[in-house]
């Protein structure tokens, strides 16, 4: 079965660091690969997503993610985060072979950010 | 505007009572699930539905039911709720079967006292 992993489970960075957060997965071949924002009180908003080809992917809100085959990986980078980055943060899967609609999650990401 | 939207918003009941939570999105999508975020957990998906008629089961169903009588809407249905189910409930929908769960609505939080 597949399953995701997000390592950290709460972050901490000052506003304008960059930022890196982990997502690994366990899938027989290589599956689809999102990433989820939940602000406070919000549903969840996709970032970005990959399904072939590039390897890193560019997202909305200036994020960007790579996808690395070897390390079943595909972390999450912001080069500079902003005071309105401080969310929750979700890697999901889908299988790429069909059944796309059933995505799994990670357990999620809180990044604070600092002053 | 595209949106999925849920109703309620917030719910208290106690248990054994039933209830539905429904959900609706004006996009015209296939694809709608649900889903139930807990803490430390994430989110996992309860059932999903391909299309009008056709659903499925996803990783956590028990004591659910859902139906898809209209391509916009998918109620989540609870005959007999108990305090195990309280929890964040997200619906979800997307256009076709290569598509992500882009559009998710605003969430139901429901307490099953």
């Amino acid at each position: 079965a597949q399953s995701v992993t997000q390592p950290d489970i709460h972050i901490t960075v000052s506003e304008g660091a960059s930022l890196e957060l982990r997502c690994n997965y366990s899938y027989g071949a290589t599956p689809y690969l999102f990433w989820y924002v939940q602000s406070p009180g919000q549903g969840l908003q996709l970032l970005l997503k990959y399904f072939s080809g590039d390897t890193l992917v560019q997202g909305i809100k200036g994020f960007e993610a790579e996808f690395k085959r070897s390390q079943s990986s595909f972390n999450l980078r912001k080069p500079s985060v902003h005071w309105s980055d401080a969310a929750e943060y979700f890697c999901a899967v889908a299988p790429s072979q069909g059944g796309s609609e059933k995505l799994v999650f990670g357990k999620g990401t809180k990044l604070t950010v600092n002053p | 505007e595209a949106q999925v939207t849920q109703n309620p918003r917030y719910l208290i009941t106690v248990t054994g009572k039933k209830l539905t939570v429904t959900c609706s999105q004006n996009m015209n999508h296939e694809y709608m699930s649900w889903y139930r975020q807990d803490p430390g957990l994430g989110l996992r998906q309860i059932y999903y539905s391909m299309n009008v008629e056709v659903t499925d089961k996803g990783d956590v169903p028990e004591g659910y039911k859902v139906s898809r009588k209209e391509k916009r809407n998918f109620p989540l249905i609870l005959e007999s709720p108990s305090p195990n189910q309280t929890s964040l409930y997200f619906c979800a929908s997307s256009l076709g079967v290569a598509g992500p769960h882009k559009y998710f609505g605003p969430g139901t939080r429901l307490t099953v006292l």
